[in-house]
């Protein structure tokens, strides 16, 4: 069974600060997903990461991918009160039918002035 | 272009009444999916559909049937609400092949009382 792991679940950080949000994952894939919910709303797409050493940048976050250690990351440098949201990371296993997407459990983000 | 469209947005029922959640799209997308969200909680996968009159089941799939009768719709029935399907369903679609995203739906709050 596929078990897609985020680390922290809950973040409480100051403006102005950096941190890094973990997504580790228990199978062989290459395609991971990002994705911010803010509260009562659906799903908005961050980062696609298809292949071992993918890196993308929006703004002040950056995800990461390394398909060897399962591994993805998501920086924010230089944290701003409008990145308060719940962060998701989704993993489509390899050999998967119908590429479904595995989701993390999520961390949510408060950016304190 | 509406994307992915869920109808309808608001719901409570009884325990053991019926209801259809409807989700459609607009895309020409070859997969669907339902999708529900529980507090704490990241998407967890019901149903899927890798095309017109397929079906097949996600990780939670008991208590809930699915049709893809049009390639644009992907109907959810919930045959016997019960307490422990309140929740907030996503609808889901993609393209097929392997750089695509997926274009999410706004949600069905339903809530079993």
């Amino acid at each position: 069974e596929l078990k897609v792991e985020q680390n922290p679940l809950f973040l409480s950080m100051q403006e102005g600060k950096n941190y890094t949000i973990y997504c580790n994952y228990s199978t062989t894939s290459d395609r991971l997903y990002w994705y911010r919910q803010d509260p009562g709303k659906s799903l908005e797409s961050l980062f696609v990461l298809l292949s071992n050493g993918a890196v993308k940048q929006e703004g002040r976050l950056m995800a990461s991918l390394d398909t060897k250690a399962r591994l993805s990351t998501l920086h924010i440098t230089a944290a701003v009160h409008d990145l308060s949201a719940t962060y998701f990371c989704a993993v489509v296993p390899k050999e998967t039918s119908g590429s479904r997407l595995t989701f993390g459990e999520g961390t949510q983000l408060t950016v304190n002035p | 272009n509406a994307g992915v469209t869920q109808t309808p947005k608001f719901r409570v029922l009884k325990t053991g009444q019926s209801m259809t959640l409807l989700c459609a799209q607009d895309m020409n997308h070859e997969y669907m999916y339902w999708y529900r969200q529980d507090p704490g909680m990241g998407l967890r996968l019901i149903h899927y559909s890798v095309g017109e009159g397929t079906t097949a089941k996600g990780e939670v799939p008991d208590g809930y049937n699915v049709s893809r009768l049009k390639k644009q719709n992907f109907l959810l029935g919930l045959e016997s609400a019960a307490p422990s399907q309140t929740s907030v369903y996503f609808c889901a679609s993609r393209r097929t092949g392997t750089n695509y995203g997926y274009t999410f739906g706004s949600g069905t709050r339903l809530t079993v009382v």
